[in-house]
């Protein structure tokens, strides 16, 4: 399972744009890296999955670069309620055990 | 997708004792996920229930103190025993989707605070 690596929390003013990066230098070919969201006394939500380049949806933006070493999540024009935990995981994408890293735990400011 | 309930959503239990969190999926899984998240921490693996066999628990998570059920494809439980205030945390379930999209679904947790 590959590690992964992110900032511990990140702060940033409601309307900006926020990216947080991921490190996950050790990759396997057939994983993935998904993103979570975690507000207090929740589970962990998904927010977005992709394999390489880019990937958009209607919460996110998921860039990967060519070597897939790293990712970003990329959440435009942030809002108090994504004041949350963000998970980045590499996993092969389904039917297997998931390890969950440190998390970037995001401060929205009014 | 999948919708999950877990059983008590909360708890305040004594030193010494046991308590079992239930978990029940609306759909048949194969693996169910059992986690614990400590306060502030982040999400701790505890072991994977499979339907007709026995758990498989991660390092420094052992079956006496963690016993799993896993009677059929959309019901789990967990039992925490001999209870101390380090076991204090919140626990989730978690499975994959039915349609293999690549997505964990949590349930809501049930968090536990020891006395």
């Amino acid at each position: 399972l590959a590690k992964t690596t992110q900032p511990i929390s990140m702060d940033s003013y409601e309307g900006q744009e926020v990216n947080i990066t991921c490190s996950h230098n050790n990759i396997a070919t057939n994983d993935y890296i998904t993103w979570y969201q975690q507000f207090p006394s929740q589970g962990p939500r998904f927010i977005i999955q992709g394999y390489k380049t880019k990937v958009t949806n209607e919460v996110a933006s998921l860039f990967i670069p060519a070597d897939r070493k790293s990712s970003t999540l990329s959440l435009p024009r942030v809002s108090l309620s994504d004041t949350a935990v963000y998970y980045c995981l590499a996993d092969s994408g389904g039917y297997q055990k998931v390890t969950f890293g440190t998390g970037t735990k995001l401060q929205v400011i009014p | 997708s999948a919708v999950i309930s877990q059983k008590p959503s909360r708890d305040i239990c004594q030193r010494g004792t046991s308590l079992t969190i239930q978990c029940q999926v609306d759909s048949q899984v194969t693996m169910m996920f059992w986690y614990r998240q400590q306060p502030g921490q982040s999400l701790t693996l505890i072991a994977t229930a499979n339907q007709g066999s026995e758990a498989t628990y991660e390092s420094g998570f052992v079956i006496d103190k963690f016993p799993i059920s896993r009677p059929n494809l959309t019901f789990s439980t967990l039992t925490v025993s001999n209870m101390s205030p380090e076991d204090s945390s919140i626990y989730l379930c978690s499975v994959w989707g039915v349609v293999n999209t690549g997505e964990l679904f949590f349930g809501e947790g049930s968090r536990l605070t020891v006395l």
